[in-house]
């Protein structure tokens, strides 16, 4: 079953803006995680926040997290061409055993020069 | 050295064939993992393994036989082949349940 909705479905910037994109999710979670995916590749991890936590960095990338609306966003601050991809928001589940992250259907950037 | 390799990286088959894909990990997790990505890239979970054990089977058609014949090793073989079985395939695993995910590079699974 879905949980995950990214918003926007597609983003278009030129470098160095700063892209925003959010994620709600239905049911409680253990964390949320955003992962991104290059044209024709897998998926690669870039940051995860747990339920207890409110924001989290790693370099160019900023997550919030609000567990009352069920949301969270990613920021991707001074774009670079190199950023276009498709981003997506996945959750990991209260009970971890035995469950799997559930994937949002994605946000792609696209980082014109 | 690729952490999750899958192969064959593009598969083309008609309709009816059975075939598999291959997936190794080098990673020591525990936990390996079955997506299928549709053409809208929705992606979505088909199968889990803990230690070889199967865990998570969703609502996937039996003609999709996961085996495990180690915890390094998830291979997905599918009979009868359908046209809506074309999509991209992605094997992952995790060292604990739903926590970070280490991706192979894909499966394109063309039927015509």
């Amino acid at each position: 079953s879905q949980q995950g909705e990214e918003d926007p479905q597609a983003l278009s910037i030129q470098e160095g803006e700063n892209a925003t994109m959010n994620c709600s999710y239905k049911t409680s979670i253990n964390n949320l995680q955003w992962y991104r995916q290059n044209s024709g590749r897998g998926l690669v991890h870039l940051i995860l926040i747990r339920s207890n936590e409110r924001e989290k960095h790693s370099g160019r990338l900023r997550v919030t997290l609000d567990t009352s609306k069920k949301s969270s966003s990613l920021l991707i601050t001074a774009s670079r061409a190199a950023d276009t991809a498709s981003y997506f928001c996945a959750t990991g589940g209260v009970n971890q055993a035995g469950t799997a992250l559930i994937f949002g259907k994605g946000t792609t950037l696209s980082v014109s020069s | 050295d690729t952490a999750v390799s899958q192969t064959p990286k593009y598969l083309v088959t008609q309709m009816g064939n059975d075939k598999s894909i291959k997936c190794e990990q080098n990673l020591g997790h525990d936990t390996m993992y079955w997506y299928k990505q549709d053409s809208k890239k929705f992606l979505k979970i088909m199968f889990s393994y803990n230690n070889k054990e199967l865990i998570i089977n969703e609502t996937v058609p039996n003609r999709f036989s996961p085996k495990s014949p180690d915890k390094a090793h998830l291979n997905l073989h599918i009979n009868s082949l359908e046209l809506g079985d074309s999509a991209v395939y992605f094997c992952a695993s995790s060292q604990t349940g739903a926590e970070k995910l280490f991706f192979g590079s894909g499966t394109q699974l063309s039927v015509l």
